[in-house]
């Protein structure tokens, strides 16, 4: 079963950088993943997609801040120079034929 | 720039359908598959199914057969019917575009759906 796994929580202060998990599950760990923004009381935003291999892309006008690299079946997301708007959840999201799956989200105080 | 709008009832009676409706602008909805998101208040992202201009649909098994998703090209609109709610169906919608049938890389801003007597 494709499942996405992320802690529940994170913090950095203010300027400087995190590091967000997310792990594919056993069996899954060539699969590529996008990652989301949602700031509070606001909708989701994709922030990028990102390989397998650590290559990404990102959406149209996502800072340099926001970087993603991979690692075996873990892909993480890099928040750098962190402001305070970059405190929000971030999901992770995968696919496979049929089916669209959610990670549960991090939620990332910025202290 | 592609936007997408969801409308429909904010308030559903137990038991009855929801249903909603997404526009899209800025883009062929003949182009793209389509997906509708719900966010039970609190909680995370579910997905609850797509379709493509075709007509092909798949959705969230956890939802059971209680999902009907259906696109109208003419009108650049996809639309979501959800039968015999309960209260646990009560959420954020949204509707999204899919990029090459994989990632969702644009969103809606969201409509909260009641579902209460």
């Amino acid at each position: 079963q494709l499942v996405l796994t992320q802690s529940p929580s994170a913090s950095a202060s203010l300027g400087a950088s995190v590091k967000l998990t997310c792990t594919l599950s056993s069996g899954h760990s060539s699969y590529a993943i996008a990652w989301h923004q949602q700031q509070p009381e606001k909708g989701p935003r994709y922030l990028m997609k990102l390989n397998s291999d650590g290559s990404h892309s990102k959406g149209d006008g996502i800072p340099d801040r926001f970087s993603g690299s991979s690692s075996g079946a873990e892909r993480y997301l890099t928040i750098s120079s962190l402001q305070s708007e970059d405190e929000a959840d971030y999901y992770c999201q995968t696919w496979d034929t049929g089916i669209r799956v959610f990670g549960g989200g991090t939620k990332l105080t910025v202290l | 720039q592609v936007q997408l709008q969801e409308s429909g009832p904010g308030l559903v009676k137990p038991s009855e359908t929801l249903s909603l409706t997404c526009t899209v602008s800025g883009a062929s909805i003949s182009s793209y598959y389509w997906s509708w998101i719900r966010q039970p208040p609190g909680k995370g992202l579910e997905w609850i199914g797509y379709i493509y201009y075709s007509g092909s649909a798949n959705h969230n098994p956890s939802l059971k057969s209680r999902v009907t998703i259906s696109v109208d090209t003419s009108k650049n609109q996809f639309s979501l019917k959800l039968n015999s709610v309960t209260a646990a169906d009560t959420a954020v919608y949204y509707c999204a575009r899919e990029a090459a049938a994989q990632y969702f890389d644009f969103w809606g801003q969201g409509t909260l759906v009641t579902v209460s007597s």
